[in-house]
């Protein structure tokens, strides 16, 4: 089945450094990709996706490149603040069936100023 | 304002004694899905809806009920919850799933003792 899979954290940054979380998958066909962020005691909203090979989702200064031959989705950031500290998750939906999104187990990002 | 709401936010409760989770959307959306949040598993689907009275299991059904008898509301019911359903529960709509943005209620967390 459809699998996600997002680097271990917590992610502990000064303010101004270079963000990469990784995330890779495994899914039948070609799914659609997504980067979900869950601000604390929030539930989650879309930060950006990318829904074919070698498009780039991008918003508030981060961007993510759907790599179909490495089957990745790596999630950078070239100067993260302190208002981005929060959980990062990594999901993707298949193109047929329940239409679910498959989450990784999401990367806590810590950002220090 | 487009939103997804949950009521309770937070809940204590014993085992064996029911309770009924609320989720309302009021963006017309057809797909509404319940997932669960547990340390390290990321987010898992429970239950979804596409549409009024069509529902059908997710990941983990197991000790769940849902219903959809009203386009905007989506409840979880709990016939007989268990310690192992302890967790963070969340709600989100879209018009179809899949690659569509899913939006996300701010959760309700539960503790089954």
């Amino acid at each position: 089945g459809d699998s996600v899979t997002q680097m271990e954290g917590p992610v502990t940054l000064s303010e101004e450094a270079f963000l990469t979380i990784n995330c890779t998958y495994t899914a039948t066909g070609y799914p659609s990709l997504f980067w979900y962020v869950q601000y604390p005691g929030e539930g989650l909203q879309l930060l950006l996706k990318a829904t074919k090979a070698d498009d780039k989702g991008s918003n508030k200064g981060f961007e993510a490149t759907y790599r179909k031959e490495t089957t990745s989705f790596h999630l950078e950031k070239g100067s993260v603040q302190v208002s981005d500290s929060a959980v990062y998750f990594c999901a993707l939906s298949g193109i047929a069936g329940r239409r679910a999104l498959t989450f990784g187990s999401g990367t806590r990002l810590q950002v220090q100023p | 304002e487009a939103q997804v709401t949950q009521n309770p936010r937070y809940l204590i409760t014993v085992t064996g004694k029911k309770l009924t989770v609320t989720c309302s959307q009021n963006m017309n959306h057809e797909y509404m899905s319940w997932y669960r949040q547990d340390p390290g598993l990321g987010l898992r689907q429970i239950y979804y809806s596409m549409n009024v009275e069509v529902t059908d299991k997710g990941d983990v059904p197991e000790g769940y009920k849902v219903s959809r008898k009203e386009k905007r509301n989506f409840p979880l019911i709990l016939e007989s919850p268990s310690p192992n359903q302890t967790s963070l529960y969340f709600c989100a709509s879209s018009h179809r799933g899949g690659a569509e943005t899913q939006y996300f209620g701010p959760g309700t967390r539960l503790l089954v003792l």
